[in-house]
């Protein structure tokens, strides 16, 4: 069935590192993919978003890689900071605006 | 600029009460979403409307929940005679609805509602 998914559940790297952080998605449909940050007891944050005619795109220490031949999206956070813990999760949609979520990533960052 | 409103933040029902949950979009926006996320789980989607109409409530249980965006006013969601398996943190997002932006959707802070 179409989905949408992380490899990592917990993710543990130390202030000043990068961290990336992976999604996999199987509906092949999909054409607009984004990250989300959730912090304890609070609503999902947009962070940065990336279409499929796409394969990079960065913000401010930011980045979003899409590999649209396997099915994969990336994270990466430069210079990691103890304000980015929180639970990131990859979403896509297929050109409508139901959009699904992965189970997310914890990322815990180590002072 | 405020962004997605939602009320209670917190709620507390028992069995067979029922519960409504409170949505008001950025400024602007036209389109909202509902979502539903356990702990330690993503976020599941329930229905999309627009002002008046509902889109898709793919994900909307059959019985029990209903949802609605009137002209005036925020967007409800509504629960009757809520059950333990309820309890959950409920999202609303919102988007512009213009050609181009509308797929960004922004969420409100949820409300945590608890069946005792």
């Amino acid at each position: 069935g179409e989905s949408v998914g992380l490899h990592l559940p917990t993710l543990s790297v130390q202030e000043g590192d990068n961290s990336i952080i992976n999604c996999a998605y199987s509906n092949s449909a999909s054409d607009y993919f984004i990250w989300y940050k959730q912090e304890s007891g609070k609503g999902p944050q947009f962070i940065i978003d990336i279409r499929s005619n796409m394969d990079k795109r960065q913000g401010q220490r930011v980045t979003v890689l899409l590999n649209k031949t396997v099915k994969h999206l990336s994270l990466q956070i430069a210079a990691t900071q103890p304000g980015d813990s929180a639970v990131y999760f990859c979403a896509e949609t297929g050109g409508y605006q139901k959009v699904t979520f992965g189970i997310g990533t914890k990322l815990q960052v180590i002072p | 600029n405020a962004g997605v409103m939602q009320n209670p933040r917190h709620l507390v029902r028992r069995r067979g009460q029922e519960a409504r949950l409170r949505c008001s979009p950025m400024k602007g926006h036209s389109h909202v979403y509902w979502y539903r996320q356990l702990p330690e789980e993503g976020l599941k989607f329930m229905v999309y409307l627009q002002k008046e109409n509902i889109i898709d409530e793919s994900g909307m249980p059959k019985e029990r929940f209903s949802a609605e965006f009137p002209k005036e006013g925020p967007s409800i969601l509504r629960i009757q005679q809520v059950v333990r398996g309820d309890s959950a943190a409920y999202f609303c997002a919102s988007s512009p609805g213009t050609a181009y932006t509308e797929e960004t959707q922004y969420f409100g802070p949820g409300t945590r509602l608890l069946v005792l």
